[in-house]
């Protein structure tokens, strides 16, 4: 049981390129969500999902887009990154309410 | 909407030493509450959450919570902090109704450093 599980760990892009992060659960969960965390910041929450093939939109979603064509699967791009993008993104899951089990992080630096 | 503060961005406590750690939230029903442990390089960890009911709340690796509603406090405390409880620890608040769907809000963390 692997639980959420971030690929990839470590990232470094260049301003423009484009990226997806990929997120996978093995819980059965409905709902996953991607936060990124930033010093001093906490966790802010970027995009979330109730379910397979529903997205919405967190408190930070500019310049993020999601997906969820799988239960398992939830998916984060970045279409044209941007140096302040770069954070540590977190993906988590839970089973109707709380609490969320989260994945051990990919590292993003953009320059 | 809710918001989350926890007003001590470090913390230092002498190992053997007891902690606590503050949490204030700003919500206008009952919230669900969580403390989060993330050591380096890891994710979060669940230390222990309240829902309803008895508000002191026993968690892992020894630590407890307190919620005081008229306070709007929850509170993390350990009698005797062990070298490896060095990390940072994140208080967080989802609402009580609409079933949490929409995440949890996170305080911005208090980093905990323990000295020999």
């Amino acid at each position: 049981n692997a639980g959420v599980t971030q690929t990839p760990k470590f990232r470094v892009l260049k301003t423009g390129q484009s990226m997806t992060l990929l997120c996978a659960q093995d819980m059965n969960h409905e709902y996953m969500y991607w936060y990124r965390q930033d010093p001093g910041m906490g966790l802010r929450l970027i995009h979330y999902s109730v379910g397979e093939g529903t997205t919405a939109k967190g408190e930070v979603p500019d310049g993020y887009n999601v997906s969820r064509l799988k239960k398992q699967n939830f998916l984060l791009g970045l279409e044209s990154a941007a140096p302040s993008q770069t954070s540590v993104y977190f993906c988590a899951s839970s089973y109707t309410t709380q609490p969320l089990h989260f994945g051990n992080g990919t590292r993003l630096t953009v320059t | 909407a809710q918001s989350v503060t926890q007003p001590d961005i470090h913390i230092t406590v002498s190992e053997g030493a007891s902690l606590e750690l503050r949490c204030n939230y700003s919500y206008g029903a009952t919230p669900y509450l969580f403390w989060y442990v993330q050591s380096p390089g890891q994710g979060l960890q669940l230390l222990l959450k309240y829902f309803s009911g008895d508000t002191l709340v026993q968690g892992i690796k020894g630590f407890e919570a307190e919620f005081k509603r008229s306070q709007s406090s929850f509170n993390l405390r350990k009698p005797s902090v062990h070298w490896s409880d060095a990390a940072e620890y994140f208080c967080a608040v989802a609402p009580y109704s609409g079933g949490g769907a929409d995440g949890l809000t996170f305080g911005k963390g208090t980093h905990l450093i323990i000295q020999p």
